[in-house]
Formats: C-alpha cells, sequence, structure tokens
C-alpha cells in the first residue's frame, strides 16, 4: 500500500518568519495531493491541494509544491500568523484508490 | 446543519463495554469515511462506504469493529469488548461522489477506554 512519510513531526518558528512541511510517498500513481489543517478540537480542514499535472499552487500566504520525479510534496507557509498554529496533514489519494492516505502530521507552533 | 455531525462528542467506558458512534454526513455526500486519530499520531483508515455499494472494510483493525451506513446516509460505527488501545479521537468525513476532491471531517468523538 501508500507509505506516506512527513517531516518534521513538530516545528516552531517565529511570528512573521516562513515554514516549510514535508511529505514523501511511495506509489509514482498517486495523483492528488491534499494538505489539511487541524485545530484543537476540530476535525482537519482542506487548505489546499494540488494534482499531478501541475509543480506548484498557491493561495495567498499558502503554497504547494510537487516533484513526481522525487515522490514528494512541501507545504509552504510565508509570513507566519498566530492563527497558523495547528497540525498539518499531508495526504496522498493512491492510483485507483478511493480515499486518502494521510501523513502522521506536523505540530506547527508560532512564537510571538 | 450544515457540516458533518458526529455524536457523542465524548465517551468515556469501561473495558469490555460495546460503544456506538454515530456520524451524520452532509446531505447528498454519497461517499463517508470513518478514520481514527491516536495521541499524537496520525489518521488511519477504518472504513469507507460509497452509496450502496459494498463497504470498503479493509482498515478496521479487529473483528472487533464493525460500521454500518443506512439509507445511504447516517453511519454508525460499533466496537466491542472495548480494550484500552481503543482509546482514540474517531474521525467521520463524507465527500460528494467517491473521491473527487475534499473530504469535510465531523469534529470527532473521543473514546476513552478506562
Amino acid at each position: 500500500g501508500e507509505n506516506v512519510e512527513q517531516h518534521p513531526s513538530t516545528l516552531s518558528v517565529q511570528e512573521g518568519d516562513s515554514a516549510v512541511i514535508k511529505c514523501t510517498y511511495s506509489d509514482s500513481a498517486s495523483n492528488y495531493f491534499p494538505w489539511y489543517k487541524q485545530e484543537l478540537g476540530k476535525g482537519p480542514q482542506l487548505i489546499i491541494d494540488i494534482r499531478s499535472n501541475v509543480g506548484e499552487k498557491k493561495d495567498q500566504r499558502i503554497a504547494v509544491t510537487l516533484n513526481k520525479t522525487a515522490k514528494h510534496f512541501s507545504l509552504h507557509i510565508t509570513e507566519t500568523q498566530p492563527e497558523d498554529s495547528a497540525v498539518y496533514f499531508c495526504a496522498v489519494v493512491p492510483g485507483g484508490a478511493d480515499g486518502l492516505t494521510f501523513g502522521k502530521g506536523t505540530h506547527l507552533i508560532i512564537q510571538p | 446543519g450544515a457540516g458533518v455531525s458526529q455524536s457523542p462528542s465524548n465517551k468515556v467506558t469501561e473495558k469490555g463495554k460495546d460503544v456506538e458512534l454515530r456520524c451524520d454526513p452532509i446531505s447528498g455526500h454519497t461517499a463517508l469515511y470513518w478514520y481514527r486519530q491516536s495521541l499524537g499520531q496520525g489518521l488511519e483508515f477504518l472504513i469507507y462506504f460509497q452509496g450502496n455499494s459494498a463497504p470498503d472494510k479493509s482498515g478496521l483493525p479487529s473483528d472487533r469493529f464493525s460500521a454500518e451506513r443506512t439509507g445511504g446516509s447516517v453511519s454508525t460505527l460499533t466496537i466491542q469488548r472495548t480494550q484500552q488501545e481503543d482509546s482514540a479521537v474517531y474521525l467521520c468525513a463524507s465527500t460528494r461522489n467517491r473521491y473527487t476532491g475534499e473530504l469535510f471531517f465531523g469534529e470527532g468523538s473521543r473514546l476513552t477506554v478506562l
């Protein structure tokens, strides 16, 4: 089955700095790569996604990059703010599958 | 309501008891997923329902776990003879039709087995 590795497990950055979270996957047929944000006591919520036919996608302070050859993708958050503090999960839809395989999550802490 | 609704939000039970967790998906969403989130861990897939098709049960960890979805809407996850290692947050998610994009998650049911 698909194997998704996510790093780091915890990331602490100063407010205003950038944060980068990375994921690797194993199934080369995977074709959809979303990122979810989970705030304390809530369910995860989609924040950005990318499909296999593009290499980068940006939405305001958030961007995702995809390298299909190397089978890795990354989440970039610029100008971090206190409300960015949360757990972030990458996910992959393996080729032919109907569901997501999630990484283990990154706890992002924004230091004031 | 407009979102995925789960109940109970918190459940404390004694080892060996059975528990039922309920999920009410977004109206019109035919695909429904159950995930388990243990402390500090990622999201572990349990089971997937799509319309009237046979569910994908490949993620259920043991035969103590079962789930059903009545009338293509509400789903119930049942854990029989609960064990301490079953303690986790159980998350339900729905999407419109198979996996076409965004999963909408409920806030989860936190299960504590004493």
